[in-house]
């Protein structure tokens, strides 16, 4: 298995343009999620989705678009580019929970995201 | 609302010196998983431990540990006899089960350098 991957690893855009972050997996996963990482401020989600056809925002979703038309893929668009969106950007994905079980969550490699 | 905090931003050690790494966490729910990752110069995020709010065993793997208090909602991960190969970003996370997101929700980390 290869896990989570993500595609471009760099990208460098300008201000305005629109590009689409890469996320598949090939663990069967339902649950997939997108989380950015800015300095002093951890990760934090931006989109997430509980299996194909259906998702739904997180904590900073503005700026971003998704749509899950396969269980592997989950890619997150910017639709016009802002130099408030660079950033690292990861994927995850993971079993969904039974109950109040947990399954662990894996993380891809991440993007790193500059808009000039 | 959950939240994470670790109110240290950067700790600097030498070699061989044991480190405590705080993490103080919120939230009403009575069932959450807590964890912590690290995040190496490489950029990935590696996990590290997984606990349940049920379960306040404190644990050890090797150089490392974590104290787990409900009383006064801390999950502080220690690193005994720290070697360079520690330095890294630590970061805390809480997750609540039950809920659609299943989202971790992270501290804003720790940046640990150990001097030789």
């Amino acid at each position: 298995n290869a896990g989570v991957t993500q595609t471009p690893k760099f990208q460098v855009l300008k201000t305005g343009q629109s590009m689409t972050l890469q996320c598949a997996q090939d663990m069967n996963h339902e649950y997939m999620s997108w989380y950015r990482q800015d300095p002093g401020m951890g990760l934090r989600l931006i989109h997430y989705s509980v299996g194909a056809g259906i998702t739904d925002q997180g904590e900073v979703p503005n700026g971003y678009n998704v749509s899950r038309s396969t269980t592997e893929d989950f890619p997150l668009r910017l639709l016009s580019a802002a130099p408030s969106q660079t950033s690292v950007y990861f994927c995850a994905s993971s079993l969904p929970p039974k109950g109040t079980s947990y399954n662990e969550q894996f993380f891809g490699p991440g993007t790193r995201l500059t808009v000039l | 609302a959950q939240k994470v905090t670790q109110a240290q931003t950067e700790i600097s050690v030498v070699e061989k010196e044991d480190v405590t790494l705080d993490c103080v966490y919120e939230t009403r729910d009575t069932t959450y998983y807590l964890f912590w990752y690290k995040q190496p110069p490489s950029g990935e995020l590696v996990f590290l431990i997984r606990r349940n709010s049920f379960d306040e065993q404190n644990e050890i793997s090797g150089r490392y540990s974590w104290n787990f208090q409900k009383s006064t909602s801390s999950f502080n991960f220690t690193i005994t006899a720290s070697q360079v190969v520690d330095s890294a970003v630590y970061f805390c996370a809480l997750s609540v089960p039950g809920t659609g997101r299943r989202a971790l929700t992270f501290g804003s980390g720790t940046r640990l350098q150990v001097q030789p």
